[in-house]
């Protein structure tokens, strides 16, 4: 079966580090391109970042809110991804999903989702 | 920055077509993506290169992109598709969500 299931969240105080996991299956991870999107409490999607397959660079790309304090990475020998969360603020509080990354370029889409991890910021 | 704009909601009867709009300048030159996520679940991609459909996806969704406006449709609305719906494109290596819009069956 295809999945992915995400890891490691919880309560956490500002200024914490929190790191999420995501185990993937069913597909060949070493291959796919793979991104972090998360959603405040009653809030729309926002994305986080990515990072590429190591094959085309493994390089990562950032959202401005998060950039210089989270951490994409990938393990391929595990088929794990994780996302490294430092200096947390409040607003960082979301269920975190991680996801495929699929398509050409500049025509990428989120192709399969994980079930979430809640993270929460909170003195 | 680039910015997508949603309706926040929409109401639609059963069997009547639903469409729900997404707005961001010169959007028709780059792909639009549309995802659905009901209460409690996780996203689902409906339709992604603008009018693709995964597998799996019921043939009522389709998309459209040009101008300024990407366009999800869906025909003859079920109450089973009720339910968020988000608009996503991409600046440069930056990914872009619509603020989403909520779809109700009535």
């Amino acid at each position: 079966e295809v999945q992915l299931v995400e890891s490691g969240g919880g309560l956490v105080k500002p200024g914490g580090s929190l790191r999420l996991s995501c185990a993937a299956s069913g597909f060949t991870f070493s291959n796919a391109w793979m991104s972090w999107v998360r959603q405040a409490p009653g809030k729309g999607l926002e994305w986080v970042g990515q990072i590429k397959s190591k094959t085309d660079g493994g390089t990562t790309d950032y959202a401005a809110p998060v950039k210089g304090r989270f951490t994409i990475s990938r393990d391929d020998s595990r088929n794990t991804l994780y996302l490294q969360m430092n200096s947390l603020k409040t607003e960082d509080t979301a269920v975190y999903y991680c996801t495929t990354v699929r398509g050409i370029a500049a025509a990428w889409y989120f192709d399969l989702w994980g079930r979430d991890t809640l993270v929460t910021v909170s003195s | 920055s680039y910015e997508l704009t949603q309706p926040p909601s929409l109401s639609v009867s059963p069997g009547q077509t639903a469409s729900i709009t997404c707005s961001g300048d010169k959007l028709g030159d780059r792909y639009a993506s549309w995802y659905q996520q009901k209460p409690g679940q996780s996203p689902v991609l409906v339709i992604y290169q603008d009018n693709k459909r995964p597998s799996g996806i019921p043939e009522r969704f389709s998309g459209s992109n040009s101008g300024n406006t990407a366009t999800l449709t869906i025909s003859g609305t079920q109450a089973m598709d009720e339910a968020d719906y988000y608009c996503q494109a991409w600046d440069s290596s930056t990914a872009v969500f619509g603020g989403g819009t909520k779809l109700t069956v009535l």
